[in-house]
């Protein structure tokens, strides 16, 4: 079964600390992914997404991401998180399999960062 | 532009009861989903529909029924609730920009915490 994987649950780091959250998928066939996050408080957003093209791609406030195909991997990068990076990150795969649309999030991880 | 929006949100149900839950979008999109958020479990999948009148099922959608009769509503229906259905409930919609949902943003609304005893 197709399935995304965030192995870090919960992450703590330090202001101006590098950040990477891994996220892995079981898929064999094309699929798009996307990073969203919830900041306390509000809606899951948009950070970026890739289905095409170069396989790192920038998002908001500096996140970026980066599609590796032989290793199903799309981590989540930032070189300096900040206090208000605090939220819950979700990876998620939205694939298309026989005329539907699975869509998959994985289970997400915790970052709090310490001001 | 309030974007996507849920009621109520909070409810306490007794097992059996029935309830819906509102999703409304004021972006013309026309893909709406609804998912369930529970720890350890990520969000999953419940219903999606594609267009005004469609709906398709997701990943869970036993114990769960769908209607979009107008185009900015999607409501989510419990005909009898039970506490596995203890949730909190997303609803989102995308656009279909580029003809392929798969690569589309989803909006998400605030959420609707559900308990059922």
């Amino acid at each position: 079964a197709q399935s995304v994987s965030q192995h870090n649950h919960h992450v703590i780091l330090s202001e101006a600390a590098s950040l990477e959250l891994g996220c892995n998928y079981s898929y064999g066939g094309t699929v798009n992914l996307f990073w969203y996050v919830q900041y306390p408080g509000q809606h899951l957003q948009l950070l970026l997404k890739y289905f095409s093209g170069d396989p790192l791609v920038k998002g908001i406030k500096g996140f970026e991401a980066e599609f590796i195909k032989s290793k199903f991997s799309f981590n989540l990068r930032k070189p300096s998180v900040q206090w208000s990076d605090t939220a819950e990150y979700f990876c998620a795969v939205i694939a298309k399999n026989s005329g539907t649309y699975k869509y998959i999030f994985g289970t997400g991880t915790r970052l709090k960062v310490l001001a | 532009n309030a974007g996507v929006t849920q009621t109520p949100k909070f409810r306490v149900l007794k097992t059996g009861q029935s309830m819906t839950l509102l999703c409304a979008q004021d972006m013309n999109h026309e893909y709406m989903y609804w998912y369930r958020q529970d720890p350890g479990m990520g969000l999953r999948l419940i219903h999606y529909s594609v267009g005004e009148g469609t709906t398709a099922k997701g990943e869970v959608p036993d114990g769960y029924n769908v209607s979009r009769l107008k185009k900015q509503n999607f409501l989510l229906g419990l005909e009898s609730a039970a506490p596995s259905q203890t949730s909190v409930y997303f609803c989102a919609s995308s656009p279909s920009l580029s003809g392929r949902p798969s690569t589309d943003t989803q909006y998400f609304g605030p959420g609707t915490r559900l308990t059922v005893l």
